[in-house]
């Protein structure tokens, strides 16, 4: 089945050592997001790319820092991870980014800070 | 700026009675909008979506939204749960670009 994968599923990291996020697609879509969902909250979009041009939204952090090297994969990189970060991070893909078009989720990650 | 409001943060139900969430928003433009369920740990599905045409939109594990443009809302109705419905789920918008606009949820719970 075309799928959305995040790896891993639970990252344990301590306070200000770099962590790095992955997320894999099957599906061949051409856009790919990166949420942060902390509890009880709605899905903040941090950034996404369309195919390689990269999108940073105004009030994502600059410790926050993404990679896509090829269509499948997605990177999500926090350089120094504070306790403010542990949340829930999602992967999203899209076939298009008009709007209209659906967003497949990843399971997630779910990050917790030491 | 488009937002979402889902008033209702948690809603308890019985099994096999009627659940309405609701959902109202507000954009000086038109809009795209989704129902997304997420169970515990898990990333979001898509539930069902209203592009244009007919208002009322059918989706998934029989819920259904009714999208009404003078009152903004579109609310998400299931005329019967049942316990493996219980789980969170959000209304999101989209006005035609890549950004989606979540609101912060609503929280199903399901009693036997």
């Amino acid at each position: 089945d075309a799928m959305v994968i995040q790896n891993p599923r639970y990252q344990v990291t301590q306070f200000g050592k770099p962590v790095t996020l992955s997320c894999s697609q099957t599906l061949n879509h051409n856009v790919m997001y990166w949420y942060q969902q902390k509890s009880s909250q709605a899905p903040k979009l941090l950034f996404h790319y369309y195919d390689k041009d990269f999108n940073n939204e105004a009030d994502t952090p600059d410790n926050f820092q993404s990679r896509r090297p090829n269509t499948s994969f997605c990177f999500l990189d926090i350089r120094s991870p504070g306790l403010g970060d542990a949340a829930m991070y999602l992967c999203a893909t899209s076939n298009g980014g008009g709007g209209y078009n659906e967003q497949f989720f990843g399971p997630g990650t779910r990050l917790t800070v030491l | 700026a488009q937002s979402v409001t889902q008033l209702d943060s948690q809603v308890p139900v019985f099994e096999e009675a009627p659940v309405e969430l609701r959902c109202n928003y507000s954009s000086s433009v038109s809009v795209y909008l989704f129902w997304y369920v997420q169970y515990p740990n898990q990333g979001l599905q898509l539930l069902l979506k209203y592009l244009s045409g007919s208002t009322l939109v059918k989706g998934i594990n029989g819920f259904e939204a009714e999208f009404n443009k003078s009152q903004t809302s579109f609310h998400l109705r299931k005329p019967s749960v049942h316990i493996s419905d219980t789980a969170e789920y959000f209304c999101a918008v989209n006005t035609g670009t890549y950004k989606y606009i979540f609101g912060t949820g609503t929280r199903l719970k399901v009693l036997a």
